[in-house]
């Protein structure tokens, strides 16, 4: 059971150029989210979806595309990278947020990009 | 606009003690989740809290909510190195920053 898979897991990029961190999940999941975590300011949500072809802005938008044409895949996107968004980026799923669902988030394993 | 506040956001203990760590949150919602992160790894879930009142326990670790106050707490029994990690709550998708401890023998 892979769970939530989160490609690449490290990536080193100059400033401007763009790249696509992938997330796929086989769990079936209704909501999918990103989030970027800094040192001592926790997670900050990125982008989410609750739905393929349903996308929102989270917290830290930004610099940012998301896009969600099946309910496995949910890729994000740096369009011109800056060092700011050098940080961890982690993928997370939940089957749905509301309702009698828990709204348990499964995490990837991240991914580590370096901007310089 | 949503805040979570954890405190303390480090915390070193010796093994054995009690110590709580309290998470506060500024909106009405009666679900808030406890996640735990250990160094370069990614965030395992500890706890669901559904509903007011709500307690949950696993091992030496408890977990309460108090909706009213906007207040929950993880309760740390007998502290064990096992338990060195960063703990995270969250509420509505939003995360505190997080408290890091550190269990001394």
């Amino acid at each position: 059971n892979a769970g939530v898979t989160q490609t690449p897991k490290f990536q080193v990029l100059k400033t401007g150029q763009s790249m696509t961190l992938q997330c796929a999940q086989d769990m079936n999941h209704e909501y999918m989210s990103w989030y970027r975590q800094d040192p001592g300011m926790g997670l900050r949500l990125i982008h989410y979806s609750v739905g393929a072809g349903i996308t929102d802005q989270g917290e830290v938008p930004n610099g940012y595309n998301v896009s969600r044409s099946t309910t496995e895949d949910f890729p994000l996107r740096l369009l011109s990278a800056a060092p700011s968004q050098t940080s961890v980026y982690f993928c997370a799923s939940s089957y749905s947020m509301w309702g009698t669902n828990t709204g348990e988030l499964f995490f990837g394993e991240g991914s580590r990009l370096t901007v310089l | 606009e949503l805040k979570v506040e954890q405190n303390p956001l480090f915390l070193s203990m010796q093994e054995g003690k009690n110590y709580t760590i309290y998470c506060n949150y500024s909106t009405t919602s009666d679900r808030l989740y406890w996640y735990r992160q250990d160094p370069g790894k990614s965030l395992e879930s500890l706890f669901v809290l559904l509903s007011n009142g709500a307690v949950k326990q696993e091992g030496r670790l408890m977990a309460s909510l108090d909706t009213k106050a906007r207040l929950s707490t993880l309760h740390i029994t007998a502290a064990v190195h096992d338990l060195s990690a960063t703990y995270f709550c969250a509420v509505d998708m939003r995360f505190g920053a997080g408290t890091r401890l550190t269990v001394k023998p």
